[in-house]
């Protein structure tokens, strides 16, 4: 069985300020996808990053980057100078070597002007 | 990367009638493909696998009578929801997987039930 925790429910930042969104997952799979994807209030799945177990390397893109860590099984995701632009449903997904995915519950992500 | 493409984006529909929505890998042949339905401020969760000529397996809960899955070919998937009510309004996705398994998801639809 697969599991993806986001312990954070909600969070609530003024903009500008940096934000680091934590994902957590357990597997029994040595191969398997980490995923991150923003649902805005218009309620679409966008894509922002997918990793394989083999790559560990932090990743940057503009203002995102992300934290994988393999020892504490981890993938987090951080938001630097957030904008209100990013206030949005953020969800960590693993997908298993057998292409079946696992949501985390999503984190509510709220930057206020 | 591949894309899978997802038709509608959206349906709203009376109550009592049927909704198909396709699922299709463009550029890919998918082996596999995965149904997920997310409520209102909920999360996704699966609820059924499809393998291209075979019967879906479906997850505890699901009902596969009221939501009838086909994988005719290896590259589109299809869900009906028959006799939708309006609890069946969510926001359905799919993914698709290749042999190498890797999923990748379509835009998802959201199915409002009047």
């Amino acid at each position: 069985a697969q599991k993806v925790t986001q312990a954070q429910t909600e969070i609530s930042v003024v903009e500008k300020e940096d934000v680091t969104l934590d994902c957590v997952y357990e597997t029994r799979d040595t191969t398997y996808y980490l995923f991150w994807y923003k649902q805005p209030p218009s309620g679409e799945l966008v894509f922002l990053i997918r990793r394989n177990s083999f790559d560990e390397q932090n990743e940057i893109s503009g203002r995102y980057s992300w934290n994988f860590q393999k020892s504490t099984s981890s993938f987090n995701f951080t938001i630097t100078a957030s904008q209100v632009v990013d206030s949005a449903v953020y969800f960590c997904a693993l997908t298993s070597n057998a292409g079946k995915s696992t949501f985390g519950d999503g984190t509510t992500l709220t930057v206020k002007p | 990367g591949a894309v899978v493409s997802q038709h509608p984006s959206w349906v709203i529909c009376k109550s009592g009638t049927s909704v198909k929505i396709e699922c299709r890998s463009l550029d890919f042949q998918a082996t596999t493909m995965f149904w997920y339905r997310q409520f209102p401020k909920q999360s996704l969760m699966l609820m059924a696998t499809s393998n291209e000529g075979s019967k879906a397996t479906y997850e505890q809960g699901v009902e596969k009578d009221k939501f009838l899955i086909n994988h005719a070919s290896l590259t589109l998937s299809t869900l009906t929801v028959t006799s939708a009510h309006p609890e069946d309004s969510s926001f359905y996705i799919c993914s698709a997987s290749d042999r190498s398994h890797e999923a990748f998801f379509g835009q998802g639809t959201r199915l409002t039930v009047v």
